[in-house]
């Protein structure tokens, strides 16, 4: 398989524990995007990595959130003492740099939801 | 600050006919994707537009931008059931020296009906 993996597809958790997600992307795609999507809602921009380096933090990812790539391949998303308010579909896409465009290829996504 | 619009936000349509979806964004970006999402899945890639003027088809989709109006059209032409879905709009800024992220429109369901 060639895409775009997410592990899981789905996690139910408790308000107040940690919750961790797992992207791989397509192998020879450089560039990882993490996106959150609440119902009735485009995704929305949390982080992206190019290799192992996070250029670019949005203002959603608070202090609870984190995103690793150690090593430029697989990446992690870590959020710490969940509330009910992220609650929502996570999403990881990947491109590959020096095309003419950044076309992003997506996963299947993780569905959290937080009791 | 980037803004992406759609509109329609909701769109029945019946199988057969015509219909256009609009995507208007706020700042200068050359570059404008169309996305798919069936309920409960993840975004299907449609189409990449990168210039003034552009216009791509498949199937019953065509897709065209117009940079100078802040502009992408998505038309659909004799709409069938497996067309029904969400459509996104997104644009990015890299171009300009921005951001790599993609930002997205709240996207347009689309109900075609026997």
């Amino acid at each position: 398989d060639t895409g775009v993996s997410q592990d899981p597809r789905h996690k139910i958790t408790k308000r107040g524990q940690n919750v961790t997600f797992r992207c791989d992307p397509i192998s020879e795609h450089n560039r990882l995007y993490w996106y959150r999507q609440t119902l009735g809602q485009g995704p929305e921009f949390l982080t992206y990595f190019q290799n192992e380096a996070q250029l670019e933090k949005s203002r959603l990812l608070s202090d609870r959130f984190s995103a690793e790539r150690p090593k430029g391949s697989f990446s992690t998303l870590e959020i710490q003492r969940t509330e009910q308010g992220d609650s929502a579909m996570y999403l990881c896409a990947s491109s590959v740099q020096g095309e003419s465009y950044n076309e992003q290829f997506f996963g299947p996504g993780t569905r959290l939801t937080v009791l | 600050e980037l803004k992406v619009e759609q509109n329609p936000l909701f769109l029945s349509m019946q199988e057969g006919k015509n219909y256009t979806i609009y995507c208007n964004y706020s700042t200068t970006s050359d570059r404008l994707y169309w996305y798919r999402q069936d309920p409960g899945k993840s975004l299907e890639s449609l189409f990449v537009l990168l210039s003034n003027g552009a216009v791509k088809q498949e199937g019953r989709l065509m897709a065209s931008l117009d940079t100078k109006a802040r502009l992408s059209t998505l038309h659909i032409t004799a709409a069938v059931h497996d067309l029904s879905a969400t459509y996104f709009c997104a644009v990015d800024k890299s171009l300009q020296g921005g951001s790599e992220k993609l930002v997205f429109g709240k996207g347009t369901k689309l109900t075609v009906n026997p």
